[in-house]
């Protein structure tokens, strides 16, 4: 199975709400990465978080990272149409040279 | 105006032909990556330069090709001993120091009957 795996596949929501997504893996990992993918387009990469690091910021967006749970989470405050899209997480090896793997996704839907 | 460029945007082919696929970066970026992702799924990679003239494979290599004489280009080709190569195609590129904060093309959608 995949180093990182989302949950939910699928979320939709009322614009205005915040939206949570969650993230597994497996390995031990140096960073995790989030990464937004509209529909038939390429990835957007939104966020990085290191392994020494428990929390991120960035505008709308708030990522966790629980290492000893081997999760993580992004969260979308005050969502809007235009965050509808795919969202993954992606993390890389600790060991062993260049290695990331991608989770299958969150589909994320904001209703207007 | 800078940027990841992939074309054509879709291309069709018949079973037994190889076909190449294209990716241009002006960002003056070190690495390069190409990425297969399939419906439904997150995506796999094929083939990943850090240096011009120099290529690693990825998970899924097999039936694929790619060169890397120039900074800017690194192309794939995949060849007609891919089994399944009906797929969604992305290029990436990053800074050496920055290998997991990848900017992405638009993608090629890769149809094969």
């Amino acid at each position: 199975s995949q180093q990182g795996e989302e949950d939910p596949q699928a979320l939709s929501i009322q614009e205005g709400e915040n939206a949570t997504m969650n993230c597994s893996y497996k390995t031990s990992i140096n960073n995790l990465q989030w990464y937004r993918q509209n529909s038939g387009r390429g990835l957007v990469h939104l966020i990085l978080i290191r392994s020494n690091e428990r929390e991120k910021h960035s505008g709308r967006l708030r990522v966790t990272l629980d290492t000893s749970k081997k999760s993580s989470s992004l969260l979308i405050t005050a969502s809007r149409a235009a965050d509808t899209a795919s969202y993954f997480c992606a993390t890389d090896a600790s060991a062993g040279g260049f290695k990331t793997i991608f989770g299958a996704g969150t589909r994320l839907f904001v209703k207007a | 105006d800078g940027g990841i460029t992939q074309s054509p945007k879709y291309l069709f082919r018949k079973e037994g032909q190889n076909v190449t696929l294209s990716c241009e970066q002006n960002l003056n970026h070190d690495a390069m990556y190409w990425y297969r992702q399939d419906p439904g799924q997150g995506l796999r990679l094929i083939y990943y330069s850090q240096i011009v003239n120099d290529f690693q494979k990825g998970d899924i290599a097999e039936g694929y090709s790619v060169s890397r004489e120039k900074k800017e280009s690194f192309p794939l080709t995949v060849t007609s001993a891919q089994k399944n190569p009906t797929a969604f195609y992305l290029c990436a590129s990053s800074i050496r120091d920055r290998l997991y904060e990848q900017y992405f093309g638009p993608g090629t959608r890769l149809t094969v009957t």
